[in-house]
């Protein structure tokens, strides 16, 4: 079945750690985003990638960094400069915006 | 003003009820509309594109109002599995990326 596929499902970080989030899609869409999810907000787009070895910064990509090496792979860095990385994050990919976005099961961030 | 607006809700009503939300937008720009649905800590998921002559699938309806700048979901019938969050959503004609608004409540009792 084709699907886009996150990982893990949990993580917890320790201040002033980087950790790397992952996504992973076999669905052949060439658009690839990321995006956060606080309780009680909107999704707010980090970065997107519409082709390989190329990305744009979203709304809120400070503290974060990505690479797009592989058409099917996305992923998320969270670096220490990101000051409230405690978050929801979502993973999406699309053939195409008139088609909508298929999401990832997402990744729970927490800080410890 | 923000590029997509939701009453959040929550509404509550009874199973068996009918029940619709509407979503405003800015940009009238604006080319492709869906509704999506969030399930509690879950990611979103499409319910259904929103297309300019209005369409439906089962007990979904979904209407655009380009005059207006709005579209609506009318849910018929409402079953306790509908509870849930509906996330507008929409794309401009001149960016790559999809707008969400930050959803409406439904809790559906019984």
């Amino acid at each position: 079945d084709g699907g886009i596929t996150q990982s893990p499902k949990y993580l917890f970080r320790k201040e002033g750690q980087n950790v790397t989030l992952s996504c992973e899609q076999n669905l052949n869409h060439d658009a690839m985003y990321w995006y956060r999810q606080d309780p009680g907000q909107g999704l707010r787009l980090i970065y997107y990638s519409q082709i390989v070895n190329d990305f744009q910064k979203g709304d809120i990509a400070e503290g974060y960094s990505v690479s797009r090496e592989k058409k099917e792979s996305f992923p998320l860095t969270v670096t220490s400069a990101q000051k409230n990385p405690t978050a929801f994050y979502l993973c999406a990919s699309s053939p195409g915006q008139v088609y909508g976005y298929t999401f990832g099961s997402g990744t729970r961030l927490t800080v410890v | 003003r923000k590029e997509v607006e939701q009453d959040p809700g929550p509404f509550n009503v009874p199973e068996g009820a009918t029940v619709a939300f509407n979503c405003t937008y800015s940009n009238s720009a604006s080319q492709s509309f869906f509704w999506y649905r969030q399930d509690c800590r879950k990611e979103p998921k499409l319910l259904m594109s929103v297309y300019s002559s209005g369409n439906e699938d089962g007990r979904f309806t979904a209407q655009l109002n380009r005059a207006s700048q709005y579209i609506s979901l009318l849910i018929r019938d409402s079953k306790l599995s509908d509870s849930a969050t509906y996330l507008c959503v929409l794309t401009s004609y001149n960016t790559d990326k999809l707008i969400f608004g930050t959803g409406t409540r439904l809790q559906v009792f019984p």
